[in-house]
């Protein structure tokens, strides 16, 4: 059973950049059936996807935040990452990592991590 | 980008009611869409894939509809677990969207 984890600082000043990192156990990050996603909620609000990384490092980015993200991947690691850079305060908010298994039977994020909160303030 | 509507925001129902919520995209996104639940504090989980496709271990009171630009989730028999909040989230074009999400709680 595949099982996702974030960690990374949970507070960062404005202008500087947020860094999170997703842990994959329980399976392979090179698994291919996956394409492996940051999503983030701020405080009572809904969701929105920021981006996604494949195990070739092939990426795609929500153009909202495109200037300033960058997604990578480390296979040694079983890990994926997040950069977030010139952070305000419409960024704090819960960041979650997911998995989006993919197949004929349709696109999906079937596994979350438990999601970390990330507050940008002086 | 394609976004998604969801009405109503938010629901209060009594236990054992039916209960609908629906979704609207701005497009046809034929049936790629999916529901999910999000409970207090917890990630979202996956409900419904697909439109109409039950995802495995969920009960089968959960069920899911429609294709185009107008879909609707119906919850059968309203359980006191089933309170959260639900979002639908299209995958017919990048960058994925979520609706705005609806609260459903008990009366």
């Amino acid at each position: 059973q595949v099982q996702l984890q974030e960690s990374g600082p949970g507070l960062v000043k404005p202008s500087q950049t947020l860094s999170l990192t997703c842990t994959v156990s329980g399976g392979s990050i090179s698994s291919g059936s996956y394409y492996w996603s940051w999503i983030r909620q701020p405080a009572g609000k809904g969701l929105e996807w920021i981006g996604r990384i494949y195990t070739s490092g092939s990426t795609n980015y929500n153009p909202s935040l495109k200037s300033r993200v960058t997604i990578s991947v480390d296979t040694s690691k079983n890990q994926f990452s997040l950069k977030l850079s010139s952070v305000t305060a419409a960024d704090t908010a819960v960041y979650y990592c997911a998995a989006e298994r993919y197949s004929s039977s349709g696109d999906a994020f079937d596994i979350w991590g438990q999601g970390t909160m990330v507050t940008v303030s002086s | 980008d394609i976004q998604m509507t969801q009405s109503p925001s938010s629901l209060s129902a009594s236990v054992g009611d039916r209960v609908t919520i629906t979704c609207q995209a701005s497009q046809d996104i034929s049936n790629y869409l999916n529901w999910y639940q999000q409970k207090p504090g917890k990630a979202p989980k996956l409900l419904i894939y697909d439109a109409s496709n039950l995802e495995t271990g969920v009960p089968s009171r959960f069920s899911g509809s429609g294709s185009g630009t107008d879909f609707t989730f119906t919850i059968s028999s309203l359980q006191p677990e089933d309170i959260a909040t639900y979002y639908c989230q299209q995958y017919d074009n990048l960058p994925y969207s979520f609706g705005q999400g609806t609260k459903l709680e008990i009366k």
